[in-house]
């Protein structure tokens, strides 16, 4: 299986502020890596696939970059509404597998 | 727009089978993988399995002893059995569809079910 590792696990950030999460793959996946955000009780929602493309109605703060093994989600403005939990998936292998995530919470 | 709704038991005794099953509303039914992923409580996201319309499946490697997706394309469902479970299978359980291309991502998902495994 292809494991994939977030940092940090957790984050504690401010409204406005501008932060990123990496994720990193244990071997080189292209860049067939896709991201999500998770609220307490709620199903993932899917935010970027292909490591850079942003899925249709998710806000342009959002964005992702990295190839290879080595990938970034950055939220250029944090906004109240994205205090959540980032996970990575890679879609590579289809044995898809996750990040462990990242909680971002309000400082 | 397509909504994934899905139930099933959600009280199990250990050595019992988790049965769940997930319907598609909207969409085509064809030209995707459904797929059940898992999130112990408290934790992260452990992908089960997929299958497609003709019945095609992949599993975890880790769970495929245990696993069986089956799917009913004249009702536009898809079902999951995970026998012989333990505390360990204790999550939260998710269907999601994946289409069928070089690029994927699961999108949309179901609401998911708590499935609780306790004597």
């Amino acid at each position: 299986d292809i494991q994939m590792t977030q940092s940090p696990s957790s984050l504690s950030a401010s409204v406005g502020d501008r932060v990123t999460i990496t994720c990193r793959a244990s071997q080189s996946i292209s860049t067939y890596l896709n991201w999500y955000q998770q609220k307490p009780g709620k199903a993932p929602k899917f935010l970027i696939y292909a490591a850079s493309s942003l899925q249709s109605g998710v806000p342009s703060r959002f964005s992702g970059s990295g190839s290879g093994t080595d990938f970034t989600l950055t939220i250029s403005s944090l906004q109240p509404e994205d205090f959540a939990t980032y996970y990575c998936q890679q879609s590579y292998d289809t044995s898809y597998t996750f990040g462990q995530g990242t909680k971002l919470d309000i400082k | 727009q397509v909504q994934l709704q899905q139930w099933g038991a959600g009280l199990l005794k250990p050595s019992e089978t988790v049965s769940l099953t997930c319907a598609v509303y909207g969409g085509s039914f064809s030209g995707y993988y459904w797929n059940w992923i898992r999130q112990p409580p408290g934790k992260g996201l452990e992908w089960i399995g997929e299958i497609n319309h003709s019945g095609s499946t992949n599993y975890n490697p880790s769970l495929k002893s245990r696993v069986t997706i089956s799917v009913d394309t004249s009702k536009k469902q898809f079902s999951l059995k995970l026998s012989s479970v333990t505390a360990a299978d204790t999550a939260v359980y998710y269907c999601a569809r994946v289409r069928q291309s070089v690029v994927r991502w699961f999108d949309p998902w179901g609401q998911g079910t708590l499935v609780t495994v306790s004597s």
